[in-house]
């Protein structure tokens, strides 16, 4: 049972414009969502998060939306760059300690 | 500022031998640690989590198994590797909920 969705595996688009990046969720006790970039071989770097109390947190090119209503959050990246191309995760944390991953979006930003 | 690192970076270990990975946190006091293993193609898989010496929550039952002998040193281990344990394995740590911190990773592929 995947707690955490993200339905598109991947994604290209157009250098310049936006990317958006999307992730579901079923279970409702989760109080903090985050987006991680992953290039190969190297760890997951941590982009952004948001907590549940709030719809919306903005981080220079970044920024991540959130509508607990329809248990959707969204990464939008403008403009998008070359090195932008990763793979995105989605991250939930329940009340407790621990995170569940989605599966991923590999973002491919064409020059 | 805090560091993490893990090592091996890269491992070839036939069917049935040990394991035994290693990750260590520098700069910060009790942090939550966390091992994940990325399968090919796939998403981040939590495996183990600890709030303290000594103490393991495992998220997946499997041969493996992990220890936190000192308060910022995390191992995994296994006494027999199956093929099936081959991945990507990445370990964790945070001090707050906002964020989570990886290593570099271990590329483990088991023949």
């Amino acid at each position: 049972d995947q707690q955490v969705k993200q339905n598109s595996p991947s994604l290209s688009v157009q250098e310049g414009r936006i990317s958006i990046l999307n992730c579901d969720y079923t279970n409702s006790m989760f109080d903090y969502f985050l987006w991680y970039k992953k290039y190969p071989a190297e760890g997951p770097t941590f982009l952004i998060s948001i907590s549940s109390i709030k719809d919306k947190n903005e981080d220079g090119r970044f920024t991540v939306f959130l509508n607990k209503s329809a248990k959707h959050l969204s990464l939008h990246i403008v403009p998008s760059q070359p090195g932008d191309s990763a793979v995105y995760f989605c991250a939930a944390r329940n009340y407790g300690q621990n995170f569940v991953f989605g599966p991923g979006t590999r973002l491919s930003v064409l020059p | 500022s805090q560091t993490i690192h893990q090592w091996p970076a890269t491992l070839v270990q036939p069917v049935g031998s040990p394991l035994s990975l290693e990750c260590t946190v520098e700069g910060t006091s009790n942090p939550n640690l966390y091992w994940y293993r990325q399968a090919a193609g796939r998403g981040l898989q939590l495996l183990f989590y600890s709030v303290g010496i000594g103490q393991i929550s495992s998220e997946v039952p499997q041969n493996l198994s992990a220890s936190r002998p000192q308060d910022r040193q995390f191992i995994l281990s296994s006494k027999k590797l199956l093929l099936s344990d081959s991945g990507f394995y990445l370990c964790a740590w945070s001090s707050q909920p906002t964020e989570q911190y990886f290593g570099p990773g271990t590329r483990l592929t088991v023949t």
